[in-house]
């Protein structure tokens, strides 16, 4: 069965660390890779997606994320952190002949001390 | 425009009861995923469903059905709960691009 894996449960910073949440994956055929966001209290929300071309996308609040085909990666990061950043982080992956079905990772906890 | 909307908030059943959880996409979204989210694990697909028909299903018992009626709006239903199913159930709609966009979910206890 396909699965993604997230390295980190739990990652505690400091404000203005830099951050790198790894994710990876074992399909290996033509995915569609996803960060979604959940800040406490509220839903899933999407950080940023890849579907083709330029392997490093740029999503909102500052995030980004490389695709790295070779590793089956797709890490998240961020230069520097805020406070507003403490939120549960998931990685999903779309299989190109799945009818769009994501397969999740486990998610990771980012905690950011003021 | 609204956002995905579910309904119940929270629920609390009792082994062996039958739950019903209702899901309203975003206006024009034909397509409805269901997600099931156990504390401290990622959500896991249980069902697509896209102009009213079933077009993807997750490694879930038959005790977990669904449906989508004709204004798109779903439904999920598990028979016969188990503790197990207690989960935060998420629904996903989407068109056009590959994006789901979430509701909040229903929180299912039971006990």
């Amino acid at each position: 069965a396909q699965s993604v894996s997230q390295h980190n449960h739990h990652v505690i910073l400091s404000e203005a660390a830099s951050l790198e949440l790894g994710c990876n994956y074992s399909y290996g055929g033509t995915v569609n890779l996803f960060w979604y966001v959940q800040y406490p209290g509220q839903h899933l929300q999407l950080l940023l997606k890849y579907f083709s071309g330029d392997p490093l996308v740029k999503g909102i609040k500052g995030f980004e994320a490389e695709f790295i085909k070779s590793k089956f990666s797709f890490n998240l990061r961020k230069p520097s952190v805020q406070w507003s950043d403490t939120a549960e982080y998931f990685c999903a992956v779309n299989e190109m002949d799945s009818n769009y079905q994501l397969i999740w990772g486990a998610g990771t906890k980012l905690i950011i001390k003021p | 425009d609204a956002g995905v909307t579910q309904s119940p908030t929270h629920l609390i059943k009792t082994r062996g009861q039958h739950v019903t959880l209702r899901c309203s996409p975003i206006s024009g979204h034909k397509s409805v995923s269901w997600y099931q989210q156990v504390l401290g694990q990622g959500p896991q697909f249980i069902f697509q469903y896209y102009e009213k028909e079933e077009r993807g299903r997750g490694n879930f018992p038959d005790r977990f059905s669904a449906r989508q009626f004709p204004n798109y709006s779903s439904e999920l239903n598990v028979n016969a709960l188990l503790l197990g199913d207690s989960a935060l159930y998420l629904c996903a709609s989407r068109e056009g691009s590959l994006e789901q966009y979430f509701g909040p979910g229903t929180r299912l206890t039971v006990t």
